[in-house]
């Protein structure tokens, strides 16, 4: 039973271009979401948030927006960079259950120089 | 470098055998998560431990159990190894349930 998905496996974008990561979810329960990035042979790195409150959160080039009614999230990227390029991974939580997150299954992105 | 080490980086077991995974966190977490994930799959949450009391717990078997020191050190233990158990083992740290997790590189373990 797959709560969270990302549907796509890989993403190429130009440098300087704008990355979009997206994210879908079933359960209406969750009223927190994250964005994670994950380097090979690391654990995941939080990257940004955004509560259910909200319906976008920016952080430097990092902007998520959550629309609650269509159950999806992006992650927007500008502009993108080389050392971006990593598996970006959204998960998703209840704050009653804190830190007990929901992953997608991952989309990996390449930005090309 | 997010503080939270965990050992062995590469394991290989046989199918029956028992094993031990280790989770060394920051000092002042008292929070602590342990996920699967299996190759091409995102990480899924195996249990969380809250101040050594197990304080959750996903889909998987009595097999996987845990534990959580005073020293803000983990383990999470798998009995009678399966095939299936092959998989990139995360633990995630935090000073509290609500508060940024960080993750240790993970633990890679093959059954054979």
């Amino acid at each position: 039973d797959q709560q969270v998905k990302q549907n796509s496996p890989s993403l190429s974008v130009q440098e300087g271009r704008i990355s979009i990561l997206n994210c879908d979810y079933t359960n209406s329960m969750f009223d927190y979401f994250l964005w994670y990035k994950k380097y090979p042979a690391e654990g995941p790195t939080f990257l940004i948030s955004i509560s259910s409150i909200k319906d976008k959160n920016e952080d430097g080039r990092f902007t998520v927006f959550l629309n609650k009614s269509a159950k999806h999230l992006s992650l927007h990227i500008v502009p993108s960079q080389p050392g971006d390029s990593a598996v970006y991974f959204c998960a998703a939580s209840r704050k009653t259950t804190g830190n007990q997150f929901y992953f997608g299954t991952g989309t990996s992105l390449t930005v090309i120089p | 470098e997010t503080g939270v080490t965990q050992s062995p980086t590469h394991l290989i077991k046989t199918r029956g055998q028992q094993v031990t995974l280790r989770c060394s966190s920051q000092s002042g977490h008292n929070t602590v998560s342990w996920y699967q994930q299996a190759l091409g799959q995102g990480p899924q949450f195996i249990f969380q431990y809250y101040r050594e009391e197990e304080n959750g717990r996903g889909n998987f078997p009595p097999r996987f159990s845990g534990l959580q020191f005073p020293n803000y050190s983990s383990e999470l233990n798998v009995n009678a190894l399966e095939l299936d158990d092959s998989a990139l083992y995360l633990c995630a740290s935090s000073e509290a349930m609500n508060t940024e997790a960080f993750f240790g590189q993970g633990t890679r373990l093959t059954v054979v």
